[in-house]
């Protein structure tokens, strides 16, 4: 089975530019989630969809981080513009149903974003 | 949410003895709990979980203790491997949410 596939792997920018993130779940998961993870820390959610639906984007800085995931299946994940506290990898996860208490989340790889 | 910049708290321990990893949860209402493995370069992979209504569950060479009077939750690795290298998280789970809110790591090394 195919984990969760995100694009590019890496990303440097200039502050104040734009920059997307790609993230495609397994196969079937219904439930997506973007997690910002800065050097040291766990991740933060930053968003979740059930299908092409928003669950929670309580901590989704909306002034310059929007997210979609249009057919329900692969999702972007987009900064305008970027600041200097952005540099994080961006993780996204997916699971096949809602509930989180079934362990069914698994991560991609990441994506390493680097501010300048 | 936590935050421990680049001072990541650090186990080193000997190839082959036990580690034991701790992590303070947050809210007295979560009720189910994750420990992830996160290698460099890598996304969080799962190691083992456990329910509020038990107090310890053991897998192959770990084991997760629950201690829910002092919201403390560990993970005992057992004949630690070169190959534990890692940072370890543990992410709860309160239930009628959709969301695990994830603790401090604690980077573990193994010193052969």
């Amino acid at each position: 089975e195919a984990g969760v596939a995100q694009s590019p792997r890496y990303k440097i920018i200039e502050k104040r530019q734009s920059v997307a993130f790609w993230c495609n779940p397994i196969s079937g998961h219904a439930t997506l989630y973007w997690y910002q993870q800065i050097l040291g820390q766990g991740p933060k959610l930053l968003i979740q969809f059930q299908n092409n639906g928003v669950v929670d984007d309580s901590q989704l800085p909306k002034d310059r981080f929007s997210a979609e995931r249009l057919k329900g299946v692969d999702s972007t994940l987009k900064i305008q513009p970027a600041k200097l506290e952005d540099s994080a990898v961006y993780l996204c996860a997916s699971s096949p149903r809602l509930d989180p208490s079934y362990n069914e989340q698994f991560f991609g790889p990441g994506t390493r974003l680097t501010v300048l | 949410g936590e935050s421990v910049g680049l001072h990541l708290p650090t186990l080193s321990v000997q190839e082959g003895d036990n580690s034991i990893i701790n992590c303070a949860y947050s809210n007295s209402a979560s009720d189910y709990f994750i420990w992830y493995k996160q290698e460099s370069g890598k996304g969080p992979q799962f190691i083992i979980d456990i329910r509020s209504n038990m107090d310890k569950r053991q897998g192959q060479r770990v084991t997760v203790l629950l201690n829910k009077t002092v919201k403390h939750l560990s993970l005992q690795i057992a004949a630690t491997q070169p190959g534990d290298s890692a940072v370890y998280f543990c992410a709860e789970n309160r239930e009628g949410t959709y969301k695990y809110i994830f603790g401090t790591g604690t980077r573990l090394k193994v010193l052969a």
